[in-house]
């Protein structure tokens, strides 16, 4: 595609509720990154891809957060019974290999916990 | 761990006028590129400049550059000519490892007409 999709643009879950942000990179791009940006904050690391590899998932804050890539192309962040604190907008960036270029983000998910 | 620290929470600026947002980082990389990054209310991330460390060159993009002091670790970016479509969140980036990035705090840039 002509960039980074992001869907839900929008999301509300209560407390307790599994909720799954889905992000479909531009074509081509083999790296693929998720970050998480709390409101008034700079984006923070949660984990990349290479392919269908995961090869650091190092900023993920618990276990409860899952990330997958099964073939290489679109991915999908779950979060299992979310809290409070989930409450952030989640983005989704791609690129080729060495990400030199820079890095081509989506429009994020906002999640709200309530 | 690896900090990048924008120092400047808020600017604003005259249309058309000049600005300068700092930044500073620190990496334990050698060769490595530096970002700044634009976000609109849209939220989506626009990559508005890029700096490759071993390039002593400052970068220039149209009404965009950098002052990039590679011994200081410091990577300002100047706006000329503000325009009320300059209006955002600027982030400044530099990477953490291979592949990474680590943005700052946000400068929020305000054009007055």
């Amino acid at each position: 595609g002509a960039g980074v999709s992001q869907s839900p643009r929008y999301k509300v879950a209560k407390r307790g509720q599994d909720v799954a942000l889905r992000c479909d990179p531009i074509s081509g791009h083999v790296s693929l990154f998720w970050y998480q940006q709390a409101l008034g904050q700079g984006p923070e690391f949660l984990t990349y891809f290479q392919n269908e590899a995961q090869l650091d998932k190092s900023g993920l804050p618990s276990d409860r957060f899952f990330a997958e890539r099964p073939e290489g192309s679109v991915s999908t962040l779950k979060i299992q019974r979310t809290q409070q604190e989930d409450s952030a907008v989640y983005l989704c960036a791609s690129s080729f290999v060495t990400g030199a270029e820079g890095y081509t983000f989506g429009s994020g998910t906002r999640l709200t916990v309530v | 761990a690896q900090t990048v620290t924008q120092s400047q929470p808020e600017m604003s600026v005259q249309e058309a006028e000049t600005v300068t947002l700092s930044c500073t980082y620190d990496t334990s990389e050698s060769d490595y590129y530096l970002f700044w990054y634009k976000q609109p209310p849209s939220r989506q991330m626009i990559l508005v400049i890029r700096q490759e460390a071993y390039k002593q060159q400052n970068a220039t993009e149209n009404r965009f550059s950098v002052n990039f002091q590679k011994a200081a670790k410091s990577f300002s970016l100047k706006i000329s000519d503000s325009q009320l479509g300059d209006a955002a969140m600027y982030f400044c980036a530099s990477p953490q490892g291979a592949q990474k990035l680590v943005f700052g705090q946000g400068t929020r840039l305000t054009i007055n007409p």
